[in-house]
């Protein structure tokens, strides 16, 4: 059965980071692009990143280009999102997902930026 | 990057159907056969229904059904049941690596 259990959200200032982790397991993780998508409260689902199975190829939603990074560690099953300069419209729900179209979801991480 | 449409809300009595479109462009919907249904009740995360346009993944429901027309791509929902009430998103594949969500629409059992 295919998991993915995200972690590292909480409430952080305007300006701050955070770094959120996601931890694969019940498929080959490194066959697999991944990516993050994110929820805002009572709103549609937007696409923020994915990866590439070995990282090499990492793409972002412009909205988050050059304060977000996208991250993994095969060795570890483990997929990441650095994510820099936070600002009250990041506010969301953030969840792991496997593929560029995602077939597997996470439960999701969330994330508040408030003063 | 703009988000694909889709009709704010959706309803129907059990046992009816009810189509759900979404519309996008020549470079998302239009372009490619990679539009994703999602099904997302309260507090959960979103379930696919639907992938490559009009493959149901395996334990999803033959109720479930996805078509495409030129830049536009639909959901039907045959057969409605109490817990299909629900949100529902399409997804496109935009090129570039890039994925495109629609607004949702909030089914409604009536």
């Amino acid at each position: 059965e295919v998991q993915l259990v995200e972690s590292g959200g909480g409430l952080v200032q305007p300006g701050g980071s955070l770094r959120l982790s996601c931890a694969a397991s019940g498929f080959i993780f490194n066959k697999f692009w991944m990516s993050w998508v994110r929820q805002a409260p009572g709103k549609g689902l937007e696409w923020v990143a994915n990866i590439e199975q070995d990282g090499s190829e990492k793409y972002y939603v412009d909205s988050v280009k050059g304060r977000f990074t996208i991250s993994r560690d095969n060795a570890k099953n483990s997929l990441y999102l650095q994510v820099n300069g936070l600002r009250a419209e990041d506010t969301a729900v953030y969840y792991c997902a496997r593929g560029v179209s995602p077939d597997n979801w996470g439960q999701g991480t969330l994330v508040t930026v408030s003063a | 990057q703009s988000a694909l449409t889709q009709p704010p809300s959706a309803s129907g009595s059990p046992g009816q159907s009810v189509t759900i479109s979404c519309t996008g462009t020549s470079s998302d919907v239009g372009g490619y056969n990679y539009v994703s249904w999602y099904q997302q009740h309260p507090g959960k995360a979103p379930k696919v229904l639907i992938y490559e346009v009009s493959k149901r993944p395996s334990g999803v429901p033959d109720r479930f059904s996805g078509s495409k027309s030129g830049n536009t791509a639909s959901l039907t929902v045959s057969g409605l049941q109490a817990d299909d009430e629900a949100d529902y998103f399409c997804s496109s594949y935009g090129g570039s690596k890039n994925v495109v969500f629609g607004g949702g629409t909030k089914l409604t059992v009536l």
